[in-house]
């Protein structure tokens, strides 16, 4: 069984603060690796899926990077704000093989 | 609506009763997942479907759950016999087999095995 793990698992910060998650993953065998965020009551949404080595993403304040060598991935948020409060899930996408998640980092944003 | 679309939303039954989830997948997308979700841990996966072949069967899925995709568009899930500790969100998700190809869910099926 794959082993995706997310760190840390919940996170509590003030509004305006940055904030950082790490994802690590297989090194061997990547095809692509995916981040969601999933807000209560709704269904996990993509935020990134990143395929080479190195990528980096951006989608407004939220941003991620990849290092497939090393199996890691952070996904970055810069001044946190209430609504970014969600789960954020990483998953690793194995060649012909299912896409694997993680257990999530929990992200609560205090004003 | 043209999105993942699951039912029911919520299911409550009783131990050793047989429960059937439905899901529907964007159309165009020929890989299809399901997964379980309970309190405090990501989607673990249970199965997927690549156009009606069933690829991949996690280990950690017991006998008792079976799932389908007849014609390569929607699926189902079934669990026979139900158990407490198959309580949870089982969700579904789509996406087409192409590098870098997103995955869309649904809103999930809550079960309750009372």
């Amino acid at each position: 069984i794959l082993n995706v793990e997310q760190s840390p698992q919940s996170l509590h910060v003030q509004e305006g603060d940055s904030t950082n998650f790490t994802c690590s993953f297989p090194s061997s065998n990547f095809y692509a690796l995916h981040w969601y965020r999933w807000e209560t009551a709704k269904s996990p949404e993509a935020l990134f899926v990143m395929t080479l080595n190195g990528d980096e993403k951006k989608k407004g304040r939220i941003s991620a990077t990849l290092n497939t060598k090393e199996g890691y991935s952070y996904l970055y948020i810069k001044g946190s704000q209430p609504e970014d409060s969600a789960t954020y899930l990483c998953a690793f996408d194995q060649a012909g093989t299912a896409l694997i998640f993680g257990k999530g980092t929990t992200l609560s944003v205090s004003s | 609506d043209t999105g993942v679309s699951q039912n029911p939303r919520h299911k409550i039954t009783k131990r050793g009763q047989n429960v059937t989830f439905r899901c529907d997948p964007i159309s165009e997308h020929n890989r299809l997942y399901w997964y379980r979700q309970t309190l405090g841990q990501g989607p673990e996966f249970l199965t997927y479907f690549q156009n009606e072949a069933q690829l991949e069967k996690s280990r950690l899925l017991s006998d008792r759950f079976s799932a389908e995709r007849p014609k390569g568009s929607f699926s189902t899930l079934e669990i026979q016999r139900t158990e407490q500790g198959d309580s949870a969100m089982y969700l579904c998700a789509s996406r087409q087999k192409r590098p870098g190809a997103e995955a869309f869910f649904g809103q999930g099926t809550r079960l309750t095995v009372v």
